[in-house]
């Protein structure tokens, strides 16, 4: 089955700086692949995401970039503010009849004021 | 519109007993799935339905766990002898129909069910 890896576990940046996360897969036959962020007790909420006909998608701040042949995905997050600071999961899929989605370990990001 | 909703919030139970966890989905979503996440972790698949059928069940960990969606809207997940190892947060989510582009389609998580086994 998919197994999803997300790097780094934790990350720390100065308000202002941008921040990565990185994530692989193992599934050649994903093709979508989400971001969720999910604050303290709260729900996990998409905040964007990917399917594998496009190499980069954009809105605002946020940013995701995915190398199919490298199996690679990652966020971008430009000019951080403290409400970014949250825990964020990426995802894969295969789509189309086969919905089961796998979820990477997360990556908690303190953005620092 | 409304989203997701779970019931209850939280649940504390002791070990052996039987616990029902509720997922109402956005309403027209045809797609629902039921997640564990346990602290620290990103969201394990259990199950999704399709309707009122389970097209994939593979994520169940084992025969003390099973979900049910009777009419095709609300699921119940099911868990019977409950133990210790069970306690988690339960998410559920929902999806509008497969598109005809075959594409997956975004879920929507609800807020979860705190489940504490003591």
């Amino acid at each position: 089955g998919e197994n999803v890896e997300q790097h780094p576990s934790t990350l720390s940046v100065q308000e202002g700086d941008s921040a990565v996360i990185k994530c692989t897969y193992s599934d050649s036959a994903s093709n979508y692949f989400p971001w969720y962020k999910q604050e303290l007790g709260k729900r996990p909420q998409l905040i964007i995401d990917i399917r594998s006909n496009v190499g980069e998608k954009k809105d605002q701040r946020i940013a995701v970039t995915l190398n199919k042949t490298a199996k690679h995905f990652s966020l971008h997050i430009t000019e951080t503010q403290p409400e970014d600071s949250a825990v964020y999961f990426c995802a894969a899929s295969r789509g189309g009849g086969y919905q089961k989605v796998t979820f990477g370990t997360g990556t908690k990001l303190q953005v620092i004021p | 519109g409304a989203g997701v909703s779970q019931t209850p919030s939280n649940k504390v139970t002791e070990k052996g007993k039987y616990v029902e966890l509720r997922c109402d989905p956005i309403s027209g979503h045809t797609a629902l799935y039921w997640y564990r996440q346990s602290l620290g972790q990103g969201p394990e698949f259990l199950i999704y339905f399709q309707g009122t059928g389970a097209a994939d069940d593979s994520g169940l960990p084992n025969d003390r766990f099973f979900a049910v969606r009777p009419e095709g809207s609300v699921s119940t997940l099911k868990i019977q002898r409950t133990e210790r190892g069970d306690s988690a947060v339960y998410l559920c989510a929902s999806s509008l129909r497969q598109s005809g582009g075959g594409y997956q389609e975004t879920q929507y998580f609800g807020p979860g069910t705190r489940l504490l086994v003591l």
